[in-house]
């Protein structure tokens, strides 16, 4: 089945960073979201981003799927953007996101 | 989230007993998931269903069976519960499977 790495698995950021985490899949893929994990287990909705670029004030995602990866930039980071960041990936043919294993974000004041 | 409710929050109990975990919405979605997630592995999804009575498996569906027996419902049984199934399950909803999901907030499982 498909492969979704992400990297780095963690990031320590000092308040008010800029950071880029990225998502390598190894295949083909119809759709592919971000979420956020807080530190309190929710999982946030970020980007639904097949292809393209996105951009929610702070936050912005390019997906490149010719070249089977997605980026997602944090500019400007704040303590509240700590958590884990995953993406999500589905195939063409399947009903079900397969997630990477996540980009563990820590920001310090 | 608004619009989906997992039931319970937490709960504790023995190895071989049986677990119900419940996913409840009120969007009227045709899609529902569930997933665990434990340390190390990302979410995993464990089944998942496509409308009612309608519902496969998926990476991890060994020891969890479940029902969907009308739109907003979508139940996750563990027959006989082992140490291994200690986990945070998570409910996911969606009305077209290509686009977003929406999560519920977790159920947190401790097998003792």
């Amino acid at each position: 089945g498909i492969q979704v790495e992400q990297s780095p698995p963690d990031l320590i950021l000092q308040e008010g960073a800029n950071s880029t985490l990225r998502c390598n899949f190894s295949d083909s893929v119809n759709n592919l979201q971000w979420f956020h994990q807080n530190p309190w287990g929710q999982l946030i909705n970020l980007f639904y981003i097949p292809s393209g670029t996105k951009q929610n004030g702070r936050l912005s995602a390019t997906t490149v799927a010719t070249e089977r990866y997605s980026l997602l930039y944090i500019s400007s980071s704040q303590t509240t953007d700590s958590g884990v960041y995953f993406c999500a990936v589905i195939t063409s043919g399947t009903y079900k996101y397969i997630f990477g294993t996540g980009t563990r974000l820590k920001v310090l004041a | 989230d608004a619009g989906i409710t997992q039931s319970p929050r937490h709960k504790v109990t023995e190895t071989g007993t049986p677990v119900t975990l419940r996913c409840h919405q009120t969007e009227n979605h045709r899609y529902m998931y569930w997933y665990r997630q434990d340390p190390g592995h990302g979410l995993r999804l464990i089944h998942y269903s496509y409308g009612v009575k309608d519902t496969d498996k998926g990476e991890v569906s060994d020891g969890y069976s479940v029902s969907r027996s009308k739109t907003e419902d979508f139940l996750l049984t563990l027959e006989s519960a082992t140490s291994s199934q200690t986990s945070v399950y998570f409910c996911a909803i969606t009305s077209d499977r290509t686009r977003g999901y929406t999560f519920g907030s977790g159920t947190r499982l401790t097998v003792v």
